[in-house]
């Protein structure tokens, strides 16, 4: 199985600040078709997982440019900038190219 | 606007079965793979199942932990996919989101979740 391996396990953020956080998968996640199927989703208290960054870059529909991804092969980064406080919870990245669909542990972003 | 109602969810005891069910709308159904995908209670995502599309010859696929007992079906004119689980352990108890692959990636759209407590 492919591992997706997160950090940090918290950030603590200001208001207006910027974060990074780090997914790394053990296993390359470019698949057969030239996709990379590496996305990032954030779950905010009490409600369900909404994807954000597919494809590794890619905003998905009324996502705001605030958040960016980028990496490739193994090394995936999402950055939240001029963070507001509808951006905290828990974020994760997910691979959808090989079998099992596998998903990192999280990340809580919270206010400093 | 893409909506994904789950519902069917509940007690049961161990051993016992329980089929969930999701309810789409909002977009092309037939045109979509659908998966299910579930979170223990205060743990992470697990991706449980998968059906592709009807030229895909609807092609299943499972996560290890649950192959031989789920069954993931859908029925295109009624825009539902549906999961079966049989013979439940305590360790499936999660909420169960339906989530789709619309021409984004890999779970793009998600339901809001259904409660299933397996426990004696």
């Amino acid at each position: 199985d492919v591992v997706m391996t997160q950090t940090p396990v918290s950030l603590s953020v200001s208001l207006g600040g910027q974060v990074s956080i780090s997914c790394r998968s053990s296993q390359s996640l470019v698949h057969n078709n030239g996709n990379t199927y590496l996305s990032w989703y954030l779950q905010k208290p009490g409600q369900s997982p909404q994807l954000l960054i597919y494809k590794v870059s890619n905003r998905f529909s009324g996502i705001s440019d605030r958040f960016s991804g980028s990496g490739s092969g193994t090394d995936f980064t999402l950055k939240i900038s001029r963070v507001e406080p509808d951006d905290l919870g828990v974020y994760y990245c997910g691979q959808g190219t090989q079998y099992p669909y596998t998903f990192g542990a999280g990340t809580k972003l919270e206010l400093k | 606007a893409v909506q994904l109602v789950e519902s069917g969810g509940g007690l049961v005891q161990p051993k016992e079965s329980l089929k969930i069910s999701c309810a789409a709308s909002g977009f092309t159904f037939s045109n979509a793979a659908m998966y299910w995908v579930r979170q223990a209670p205060g743990k992470g995502l697990e991706w449980v199942a998968r059906i592709r599309t009807k030229p895909n010859n609807y092609a299943t696929y499972y996560a290890d932990s649950v192959k031989g007992r789920f069954t993931i079906s859908r029925d295109d004119s009624k825009s539902m996919v549906y999961l079966q689980m049989d013979n439940l352990k305590t360790e499936d108890t999660a909420m169960y989101y339906c989530t789709s692959y619309y021409g984004y990636s890999p779970f793009d759209y998600w339901g809001q979740g259904v409660m299933v407590t397996v426990s004696s």
